[in-house]
């Protein structure tokens, strides 16, 4: 069964915390993303990525940055944690790219407060 | 600029059927999808189109008319583990996907 494995469900950090957010695909999928998800709001991208060592801004990069040193990791860096960033932060990845089958798997997503 | 449209929210009884639609204005179309998410947990893939027409799959079916900027999803047979949100989304020119803010589905027994 594939899978999209988000290390944390529920965070809660300080305002100014260095936070990390990991994401972890095991279906050597090259294509990797993670969004925000707020309550009466599409789900907005932040980061995503193509390929090893590669990263694009997405719709809402500020404030936000990314790691993605091997094929299955993805990691989402909040370099300091603002109350504006409380959200739910959902990874995905993908096979295709640039096709309109493009086909997302999602994490189970990671719930941060920021206090 | 692009937007998608759904309602909010939907109550629907069990074993009924219920229509959740879309409307869409986008640059450029290159298919559009339905993703189901549960309270809680990750949204899980249901369907993609990219002609007009119905696609079904199951108790399940997602209608697209292009030429409308219209798409709905169809879910027959009602059953209390269909309660969830629906995520409508659309593939763009540059095959970045537009998401709306999703339809929460409330099934009553």
């Amino acid at each position: 069964d594939v899978k999209v494995t988000q290390s944390s469900r529920y965070l809660v950090k300080r305002t100014g915390e260095k936070v990390f957010l990991e994401c972890v695909q095991d279906m050597d999928h090259e294509n990797m993303f993670w969004y925000r998800q707020d309550p009466g709001l599409g789900l907005r991208l932040i980061y995503f990525s193509y390929d090893v060592k590669m990263k694009e801004k997405g719709d809402i990069p500020e404030g936000y940055s990314v790691s993605r040193e091997k094929k299955e990791r993805f990691s989402l860096i909040l370099e300091s944690a603002s109350t504006n960033q409380t959200s739910m932060y959902l990874c995905a990845s993908s096979l295709l790219r640039d096709s309109g089958a493009n086909v997302l798997t999602f994490g189970a997503g990671s719930r941060l407060t920021v206090l | 600029g692009q937007n998608i449209d759904q309602p909010t929210e939907m109550t629907a009884t069990e074993g009924a059927i219920v229509q959740i639609n879309c409307t869409y204005q986008t640059s450029g179309f290159n298919g559009l999808f339905w993703y189901q998410q549960h309270a809680g947990e990750a949204p899980t893939f249901l369907s993609y189109n990219v002609l007009d027409g119905l696609e079904e799959k199951g108790r399940f079916s997602s209608f697209l008319s292009r030429s409308k900027g219209y798409s709905y999803l169809l879910l027959k047979e009602l059953q209390m583990k269909d309660s969830a949100s629906y995520l409508c989304a659309v593939m763009d020119s540059n095959y970045q996907l537009i998401w709306g803010a999703g339809t929460k589905l409330i099934i009553k027994p």
